[in-house]
């Protein structure tokens, strides 16, 4: 099982709204990701959990707010978005982070309004 | 700081053409380097990696791509290139001080003509 899932695949929200982006992985990884890719840009990193410690935030507005509630799973909670945050939400995980192999989802297609 | 460059945002070759993505790393170490396919609506996919070793490194798909160190290279080819192999490609380098991030280049769209 060589699978990273997220749901839901696509969300529209108000600016007002709160919701939540999930991600599982079944792969035994030890550090899951969170990446933000706009249209025809490379993903650009959020936040890396590393056996479900945040290791790195990349210096994301607090709007935006990760969870780890156990290995194979890893939350994005959204609160007070803009509509510039619209963009394609991809998780990752990884086994071996030295040698970069990460495992994508397909992806959280985020509109807000 | 590592880096990738990505020469070329877009390229377009015939079905059957030679396929030659270009990227170009700025790394004070010996970089791992890596290059990420992704499809329309999907996630990225792993198509091959340099870290150690042989620097001609065959991925998936048919693809390789040779690891040069005297051009600070990290060129992806395809002899010969089908109408599926149309997609975002991704050149990427492991940051050697954080191990945990990929940074990416901008990527090329490989477009391919019948």
């Amino acid at each position: 099982d060589t699978e990273v899932t997220q749901t839901p695949k696509h969300l529209v929200m108000g600016m007002t709204n709160k919701k939540s982006l999930k991600c599982e992985q079944h792969m035994g990884h030890r550090a899951m990701y969170w990446y933000k890719q706009k249209a025809k840009k490379p993903p650009e990193l959020m936040f890396v959990y590393s056996y479900e410690k945040l290791s790195i935030n990349e210096s994301v507005p607090s709007r935006f707010s990760p969870e780890c509630p156990n290995s194979s799973l890893l939350n994005l909670h959204l609160h007070a978005l803009q509509p510039e945050d619209s963009a394609l939400y991809l998780c990752a995980s990884t086994q071996r982070t030295w040698q970069g192999e990460l495992f994508f989802g397909e992806g959280s297609r985020l509109t807000v309004l | 700081a590592q880096s990738v460059t990505q020469l070329g945002s877009h390229v377009s070759v015939s079905e059957g053409a030679l396929v030659l993505l270009r990227c170009n790393y700025s790394s004070s170490v010996p970089p791992y380097l890596f290059w990420y396919v992704q499809y329309p609506n999907q996630g990225l996919q792993l198509l091959l990696k340099y870290t150690t070793g042989a620097t001609l490194v065959k991925g998936i798909n048919g693809f390789e791509a040779e690891f040069k160190k005297s051009e600070t290279s990290f060129h992806l080819t395809k002899p010969s290139a089908h109408m599926s192999d149309a997609a975002e490609y991704f050149c990427a380098v492991s940051d050697h001080y954080n191990t945990d991030k990929l940074i990416f280049g901008t990527g090329t769209r490989l477009q391919v003509f019948p």
